[in-house]
């Protein structure tokens, strides 16, 4: 059984960067049919899609246009896990934000992480 | 943000039929499955529906799915108290290039 758990800090401040890990247990990050992706929630913007990380040969990242020019998404291949990194925040970017797999040939999110609110605030 | 548009909320009594719809367009719905995620209070969302009508393993008959066209709807028939969560639908979208989101139904149980 697939989980996945996510750690990182609760407060960032704006212009800073927000850091989060998402740990798998039960499945590989370098896994040729899975897909590792963010989501976050916020009563302003609901659900919604970050980005992903997928091993296909070689290791590929699509992230919403919302968000490209400051996302990234890497796995660690060493601790089996994918982190996401937000660039210049501000307090719009706080929400629930989640990991997510998706299995190849399928396109849905399953399982989920846990959830961690982070609250952008000086 | 939210690409579908889903009612803010929906309600009935305890064994009601309860119909949630999911409107998109044709590079989200119209051309590529629907998902719906169930998400309890204070919990990650769960998925519910795949593939437009099918249940995962442990996912009550209760609850079915339908798409059609640009727009897809979530039933839930037999309606419990433990159904009372939030609901959301999801798909594929080919012009954004990524995953879009539903707006979201509350669902209360009176």
């Amino acid at each position: 059984q697939v989980q996945l758990q996510q750690s990182g800090p609760g407060l960032v401040k704006p212009s800073q960067t927000l850091s989060l890990t998402c740990a798998i247990s039960g499945d590989s990050v370098s896994s040729n049919s899975a897909v590792w992706n963010w989501i976050r929630q916020s009563p302003s913007r609901g659900l919604e899609w970050l980005g992903r990380t997928f091993y296909r040969s070689k290791w590929h990242n699509d992230y919403a246009v919302s968000v490209k020019s400051r996302i990234t998404i890497n796995p660690d291949t060493s601790k089996n896990q994918f982190s996401l990194q937000l660039n210049s925040v501000t307090p719009e970017d706080t929400a629930v934000y989640y990991c997510a797999r998706v299995s190849i040939g399928e396109g849905w999110f399953d399982p989920w992480g846990q959830g961690a609110l982070v609250t952008v605030s000086s | 943000q939210s690409v579908l548009t889903q009612p803010p909320s929906a309600s009935g009594t305890p064994g009601q039929r309860v119909t949630i719809s999911c409107s998109g367009s044709s590079s989200n719905i119209g051309s590529n499955t629907v998902n719906w995620y169930q998400q309890l209070p204070g919990t990650a969302p769960k998925l519910l529906i795949y593939n437009n009508n099918e249940r995962p393993s442990g996912v009550p008959d209760r609850f079915s799915g339908s798409r059609s066209g640009t727009s897809a709807s979530l039933a839930i028939s037999g309606l419990q108290s433990d159904d009372e969560a939030d609901y959301y639908c999801a798909a594929w979208d080919d012009s954004l290039n990524g995953y879009v989101f539903g707006t979201g139904t509350k669902v209360t149980v009176l």
